[in-house]
């Protein structure tokens, strides 16, 4: 059974960092894109970056770039995003979720963050 | 504001066939496939449609999914109530090289 189990997420003060995790089991890791999307409070998906099966390419949304950075350990199965200089706005919920016959075909089960002082 | 637009609610009765619209442009819907994800409040986005009419296993054929052109849609067939949920257009875009989202329908199945 694929899962995607995600943590890392909470509290932090504007300007500051967080780095979550998202372990891929069921599946083989490093045979599939991965991609993070976020959802504000009360508001729709939003795509927050993208990375190949070895992490030689990554992407990212304008509204991130420079301040979060993807990553992933397919040695460990997993997927990272850390998240610097944090603002407000980038309070939510983030998800983790693997690219399969071009869409988005699992999903991990959401972790919260939360910047405010 | 999305790139995609949907309406932000829909509504039928048990039974009922409904369907969301979602509408891009050139750079997004027209040139790449659209899927569509269910999301039950408070909990993670549900793959219900790839390549703008595939099916994965285990969806009931109750959903369908059509495109053409800058515009594509999504059909609920004998509406149920767990039917209920928030849906999702998503489709790549080529300026943004990543994808896009609609903003989301409010389906309430009455």
């Amino acid at each position: 059974e694929v899962q995607l189990v995600q943590s890392g997420g909470g509290l932090v003060q504007p300007g500051g960092s967080l780095r979550l995790s998202c372990a891929a089991s069921g599946f083989t890791f490093n045979n599939y894109w991965m991609h993070w999307v976020r959802q504000s409070p009360g508001k729709g998906l939003v795509w927050v970056s993208r990375i190949n099966y070895d992490g030689s390419i990554t992407k990212y949304a304008d509204y991130v770039k420079g301040r979060f950075t993807i990553s992933r350990d397919n040695a460990k199965n997993t997927l990272y995003l850390k998240l610097n200089s944090l603002i407000a706005e980038d309070t939510g919920v983030y998800y983790c979720a693997r690219v399969e016959v071009g869409a988005l075909d699992h999903w991990g089960q959401g972790t919260l963050v939360t910047v405010s002082s | 504001q999305s790139v995609l637009t949907q309406p932000p609610s829909a509504s039928g009765t048990p039974g009922q066939r409904v369907t969301i619209s979602c509408s891009g442009n050139s750079s997004n819907i027209e040139g790449n496939y659209v899927s569509w994800y269910q999301q039950v409040p408070g909990t993670a986005p549900k793959l219900l449609i790839h390549r703008n009419n595939q099916r994965p296993s285990g969806v009931p054929d109750r959903f369908s999914g059509s495109k053409s052109g800058t515009s594509a849609s999504l059909a609920i067939s004998g509406l149920r109530s767990e039917d209920e949920a928030d849906y999702y257009c998503e489709a790549w875009d080529n300026s943004v090289s990543g994808p896009v989202f609609g903003g989301g329908t409010k389906l309430t199945v009455l």
